[in-house]
């Protein structure tokens, strides 16, 4: 079965430096998230993709935050200057429609550590 | 304001049946997803009701009632690896879709 891969599964960096997570979607699919979440607490919003651009986005995803799709596979997400706050399990997600029966498909997450 | 309430959580019996609600007060209404996740790993999808009434997928069901904003999730034969936390989330009118903390729960034997 299809899945959606992310890389690295584990990040740490320096506080104030840049990350870029990295997230594959399922090949046929049309809708790409983001979402956060900090140990111990709910699954937040960051934003939705669509046909190369942003259709949605959270309060969270601030000036600090950039998404990507770079190529016709890769869909990034770029957090310039991170905070110790930052640290989250980070998940990518795609749908192939934007239809109100079609579940997101998570990827594994990628594990922010912020030192 | 959005709000999605569910249990914090709950404790059960391997081989028993279990309930976990969920009520849900968002800016529009376009369906209703149950997700599991084990500690550490992604949420994985379990159902989807978009009409009022009961959904049954194997040892799992749910059920929504859209006038009264509640979902139900009904997970029957309980098995250890049923211990998770159980995701209630709601896409709103502009298909986001909006989530409540999890319920966390715990399978004894």
């Amino acid at each position: 079965e299809p899945e959606v891969t992310q890389t690295p599964s584990h990040q740490v960096t320096q506080m104030g430096q840049e990350v870029i997570l990295r997230c594959v979607p399922i090949s046929n699919h049309l809708y790409f998230y983001w979402y956060r979440q900090i140990l111990g607490q709910k699954v937040e919003f960051l934003v939705s993709f669509y046909n190369n651009e942003i259709s949605e986005k959270s309060e969270i995803f601030d000036d600090q935050f950039s998404v990507e799709r770079p190529d016709g596979s890769n869909f990034t997400l770029k957090i310039r200057s991170t905070k110790l706050e930052d640290s989250a399990m980070y998940f990518c997600a795609s749908s192939q429609l934007l239809s109100s029966n079609q579940p997101q498909h998570f990827g594994d997450g990628t594990r922010l550590s912020i030192l | 304001g959005q709000n999605i309430d569910q249990p914090t959580e709950m404790t059960a019996t391997e081989g028993a049946i279990v309930q976990i609600n969920c009520t849900y007060q968002t800016s529009g209404f376009n369906g209703l997803f149950w997700y599991q996740q084990h500690a550490g790993e992604a949420p994985t999808f379990l159902s989807y009701n978009v009409l009022d009434g009961l959904e049954e997928k194997g040892r799992f069901s749910s059920f929504l009632s859209r006038s009264k904003g509640y979902s139900y999730l009904l997970l029957k034969e309980l098995q250890m690896k049923d211990s998770a936390s159980y995701l209630c989330a709601v896409t709103d009118s502009n298909y986001q879709l909006i989530w409540g903390a999890g319920t966390k729960l715990i399978i004894k034997p």
